[in-house]
């Protein structure tokens, strides 16, 4: 099966600065990749992803580019705020027959950005 | 817009109770599934479902039972409660074969003691 080595938290950044959370995986086949976002008391939330080699997801000033050759999607961000301050997770698909309904995910990072 | 809604958000139970997790979603998805949340080791796969009727089990099965009889409703059962069921669960649905990621619910706290 899949599995997924992420970068270990905490993380504790200011406001403002880059951030990187690095993500490597191990899948078989084509799997899509994705972010989620969990903020504090809730569920996750999609934040971004990529279905094949060299696209780039992006959203709310957060990017990640599907490498295949390293098997990797590190999340990035050129200016981080305090509201950003949550658990992110990377968690590839699961490709089989066409579908990517599997999900295996890291074991999370906690961002903290103070102001 | 619901998305998925999950019931009970916190319950505590003692060892040896049975009690049902309910997950419903508006959205039609056909693919839906259940994962547990425990500090430093991320998201479990429990069981998921591609469709009314198909269930299959995940990475951590035991100890928990599902159906899934309509497109909205994914129960989950714990059959004898144990302390090492103590987590947060999940519950999630997906479209389109999952490209387009899961939606979650809020999850459900449970303690068993």
């Amino acid at each position: 099966g899949n599995s997924v080595t992420q970068m270990e938290g905490p993380v504790t950044l200011s406001e403002e600065a880059f951030l990187t959370i690095n993500c490597t995986y191990t899948a078989t086949g084509y799997p899509s990749l994705f972010w989620y976002v969990q903020y504090p008391g809730e569920g996750l939330q999609l934040l971004l992803k990529a279905t094949k080699a060299d696209d780039k997801g992006s959203n709310k000033g957060f990017e990640a580019t599907y490498r295949k050759e390293t098997t990797s999607f590190h999340l990035e961000k050129g200016s981080v705020q305090v509201s950003d301050s949550a658990v992110y997770f990377c968690a590839p698909s699961s490709n089989s027959g066409g579908s990517n309904y599997k999900l295996t995910f890291g074991k999370g990072t906690l961002l903290t950005v103070n102001p | 817009n619901a998305g998925v809604t999950q019931t009970p958000k916190f319950q505590v139970l003692k060892t040896g109770q049975s009690m049902t997790l309910q997950c419903a979603q508006d959205m039609n998805h056909e693919y839906m599934s259940w994962y547990r949340q425990d500090p430093g080791m991320g998201l479990r796969l429990i069981h998921y479902s591609v469709g009314a009727g198909i269930t299959d089990q995940g990475e951590v099965p035991n100890g928990y039972n599902v159906s899934r009889s309509t497109t909205e409703d994914f129960p989950l059962r714990l059959l004898s409660a144990a302390p090492s069921q103590t987590s947060v669960y999940f519950c999630a649905s997906s479209s389109d074969r999952g490209s387009y990621g899961y939606t979650f619910g809020s999850g459900t706290r449970l303690t068993v003691v």
